[in-house]
């Protein structure tokens, strides 16, 4: 059973620049969900697929991010003329559509903004 | 508003010892609960769920209680063992309520440090 794989696993670039992350879920999974943490705190939700729909989005994702299934399978997240308040672990999440199922992490893809 | 709490940010146990790791909830919706382990540089690991029908849930070493009316559960760890060292997250959500989205709410995390 592979887990969830997050690519890249650092990212360190300049303010200003884009940077696009990949999730790729377990793959049964329909459920996919994309996290922010930063140092000190839990995980903090961002956005939620169901197959290649996303269903819903926290208001920490301001319009420089976005975030796509387009084939129900794997995910991208992007975010657009970064800034240092971006900077965080950027984690990825998946579960099964049935029930009381548990979220499965990634080890998540660490974003660093100079 | 934090929604999920922990209180206690470390906690130190002795190898064999039982380590309890405590979590305080406000929002009353919230109808499943999950601990996770994470260790430095690697992404939380699921532990243990409870769903809001039951008090208590078993698993080898680990128990978790939950307690509706004081909105508090706890993690049980039985022995604990020096590999048990992590940071521990209690998280919720709101599965039955038709909101749909099932995400996750976390605490900000225990360090249990078990000593050999």
């Amino acid at each position: 059973d592979t887990g969830v794989s997050q690519d890249p696993r650092h990212k360190i670039t300049k303010r200003g620049q884009n940077v696009t992350f990949r999730c790729d879920p377990i793959s049964e999974h329909n459920r996919l969900y994309w996290y922010r943490q930063t140092l000190g705190q839990g995980p903090e939700f961002l956005t939620y697929f169901q197959n290649e729909a996303q269903l819903e989005k926290s208001r920490l994702l301001s319009d420089r991010f976005s975030a796509e299934r387009p084939k129900g399978s794997f995910s991208t997240l992007e975010i657009q003329r970064t800034e240092q308040g971006d900077s965080a672990m950027y984690l990825c999440a998946s579960s099964l559509a049935v029930g009381a199922q548990p979220q499965h992490f990634g080890d998540g893809t660490r974003l660093s903004i100079l | 508003d934090q929604q999920v709490k922990q209180n206690s940010p470390s906690l130190s146990v002795q190898e064999g010892r039982i380590s309890i790791l405590n979590c305080d909830y406000t929002n009353s919706m919230f109808d499943y609960f999950l601990w996770y382990k994470k260790y430095p540089a690697e992404g939380p690991t699921f532990l243990i769920s409870i769903s809001s029908i039951k008090d208590k849930n078993e698993d080898g070493r680990f128990t978790v209680f939950l307690n509706k009316s004081a909105k508090h559960l706890s993690l049980h760890i039985v022995p604990s063992q020096p590999g048990d060292s992590a940071v521990y997250f209690c998280a919720a959500s709101v599965l039955h309520s038709g909101a749909g989205s099932y995400q996750l709410t976390f605490g900000k995390g225990t360090k249990l440090s078990v000593i050999p």
